[in-house]
This record gives structure tokens, sequence and C-alpha cells, in this order.
């Protein structure tokens, strides 16, 4: 079953601008994840933020987690081209079972 | 350095074929997955198995079959390929020591069409 849902389904940016995703979930969570996924490759693992953090930083990415509204958002700063991908967040179940919502677009141009 | 293989990147069966997908990781990892991806679906969940020769359904398994009789192997099995299981398929592992707090590694995906 879908669990996250992710907004906006697309976004488009210059170079050097800010990207923030969103996504939403239904359950309770261990973590969160976020990946990324090249076009018509595997997904990539970018960040993983527990349940009792509030925000998570990795280079470029920020990611914070708001589990009273079931929220996480993803933020790159200072885009470029390469980062130009479908992201998806995803909550962990059993076994490491990951429930990944629909997904956002980027692309980012020159 | 992490792998996750899979057989095929680009795959083209006709319908009623048996269609077999092999995932091989080289992490010594407990937990294998088969996800299938479409757009505007996502990703779901086909099946997984946490330990050789054990396997649990996912989300969305039925025409679907799997054998893991190594512990690095993953296989999914299309018994009778139909139109609608053209898709990418998309294979992970994860070790179980860290619990569910690990990450997933993802192999390339193979891009099936059933014609």
């Amino acid at each position: 079953s879908q669990q996250g849902e992710e907004d906006p389904q697309a976004l488009s940016i210059q170079e050097g601008e800010n990207a923030t995703m969103n996504c939403s979930y239904k359950t309770s969570i261990n973590n969160l994840q976020w990946y990324r996924q090249n076009s018509g490759r595997g997904l990539v693992h970018l960040i993983l933020i527990r349940s009792n953090e509030r925000e998570k930083h990795s280079g470029r990415l920020r990611v914070t987690l708001d589990t009273s509204k079931k929220s996480s958002s993803l933020l790159i700063t200072a885009s470029r081209a390469a980062d130009t991908a479908s992201y998806f967040c995803a909550t962990v179940e059993s076994y490491g079972k990951l429930t990944f919502g629909q997904g956002t677009i980027l692309t980012v141009h020159p | 350095d992490v792998k996750v293989t899979q057989s095929s990147r680009y795959l083209v069966k006709r319908t009623g074929e048996k269609v077999f997908l092999e995932c091989v990781q080289d992490m010594d990892h407990e937990n294998m997955f088969w996800y299938r991806q479409d757009p505007g679906l996502g990703l779901r969940l086909i099946y997984f198995s946490y330990d050789v020769k054990m396997k649990e359904k996912g989300d969305i398994p039925e025409g679907y079959s799997v054998s893991r009789e190594k512990k690095e192997r993953f296989s999914l099995i299309l018994e009778s390929a139909s139109t609608n299981q053209t898709s990418m398929y998309l294979c992970a592992s994860i070790s179980s020591a860290g619990g569910n707090t690990d990450t997933q590694y993802f192999g390339p995906g193979t891009r099936l069409t059933v014609l």
C-alpha cells in the first residue's frame, strides 16, 4: 500500500535555486528515508531521519520530520543540473520493507 | 563497494512465457526484496525474503513467485507473463543486523516488456 504522498509531483527550477519537496505519511514510523532515482535507473539512498529527530543535514541536503503532522521535507540547496532526478520518501516497516511515496520529479535547468 | 546486480537491464518476452529475473548481492545481506515501479503508482513491494528458502508476500504478489536457494541470490518468477506485468522491476537488499535503521541497496532495475 502507498503510504507516503509527495508534493509537488514535479518541480522545475534554475541552477543555484533551492528545491523543496514534501512528503506525508499515514502510520507511525521508526524512521523515514529519502531516495533518489536517475531516469530509468535504480534508487540511491540519500538520507535517513529517525522518528526522534527533527532535522538532519547531509551536504546540500536538509531533511525535516514532523511526526505530529506525519510529514517530512527534503531541501536541496544551491541546486545543480546534476540534481535532476526523481526523489522518493519511504517509510520503513518490519524486515526493512519500504513503502514509497509517488515521488517528485525535479528538473534543474542550467 | 556495495553491489546489487540484476541479470538484465532490458527484457522483452511474449505473453504466456515463463520469465526469470535474477538478483545477486555481495553484501551478505539477509533480507532481499522485489519491487515493481509503474508511472503513477510508484514502487510497490511484490515479495521479500528474510532468509534462505524463506519468503513473504508483499502488496502485489499475484502472478509472481520467488526463489531464494542461496543467500546472495533472489529470483523473481513470472509463471505465465502477461501484458500487465510490463514494468520496471527493482531488486533491493538490506542487512537485518541493524534492525530497520539500515538503508536498502537497490539494483539498477530490469525493464520488462511483455508483448
